[in-house]
């Protein structure tokens, strides 16, 4: 089993619409989680980060993070075509594990 | 505006030649990492580096080399660039080690 797992995608919405991206990870150590936004031939650019199991709102965009479960949450709110990008999830264990894993990135389309 | 800067932007090689790509960060980030994406496979971790001074192998460190002796410089260095190292390299720097990081734009090579 892969350490990360993400959905490819691709991913098509009309404008508006609610987006729901996930990743599960198999590696219980993982304590913080990212979620990067790339769009085409630029470099990850860091979207939201959290600590531990919870959620965490920034605008339109929330994080959910469920350890439990293994499996965590990115939801866009009244989604725009600017939002059409990769989105790679991101996670590590902290202390001396500097290792980021990430997922392979979810490719989402916004329609106007 | 603050950031890490990459060059070249991109660049086509031939097999054999050696080839020094350059990352540059003004935020004063103590760790530095090199990355690699590929379709299909994702970010891939080449060397890091915690701080100036010292440098550590990552995920795929094979035929390229890296050094660290200021704060803000972190040159890639492929010795002799084989085609299989055609790929999209990605610096990033993070505050303290294994923090989130940030990343530059990237530097598209072609290795024929």
């Amino acid at each position: 089993q892969k350490e990360v797992e993400q959905d490819p995608g691709p991913l098509s919405v009309p404008e508006g619409a609610i987006v729901s991206l996930n990743c599960t990870y198999s590696n219980s150590a993982f304590q913080y989680f990212m979620w990067y936004r790339q769009y085409s031939r630029k470099g990850p650019e860091l979207l939201m980060y959290t600590y531990s199991s919870g959620n965490k709102e920034d605008g339109r965009f929330t994080a959910q993070v469920d350890k439990s479960s293994k499996y965590i949450s990115l939801f866009i709110r009244d989604s725009q075509p600017s939002d059409s990008a990769t989105y790679l999830c991101a996670m590590y264990s902290g202390g001396s594990n500097y290792k980021l894993t990430f997922g392979k990135g979810t490719l989402l389309t916004v329609n106007p | 505006i603050a950031g890490i800067t990459q060059a070249p932007t991109s660049q086509i090689l031939a097999a054999g030649r050696r080839m020094t790509l350059r990352c540059t960060q003004d935020m004063r980030h103590n760790a530095m990492y090199w990355y690699r994406q590929d379709l299909g496979l994702g970010l891939r971790l080449i060397h890091y580096s915690n701080t100036a001074g010292t440098t550590g192998k990552g995920e795929v460190p094979d035929g390229y080399s890296v050094s660290r002796a200021n704060t803000d410089d972190f040159p890639l260095t492929l010795a002799s660039a084989v085609p299989s190292q055609t790929s999209v390299y990605f610096c990033a720097s993070s505050d303290q080690f294994g923090q989130p990081q940030h990343f530059g734009d990237g530097t598209r090579l072609s290795i024929l």
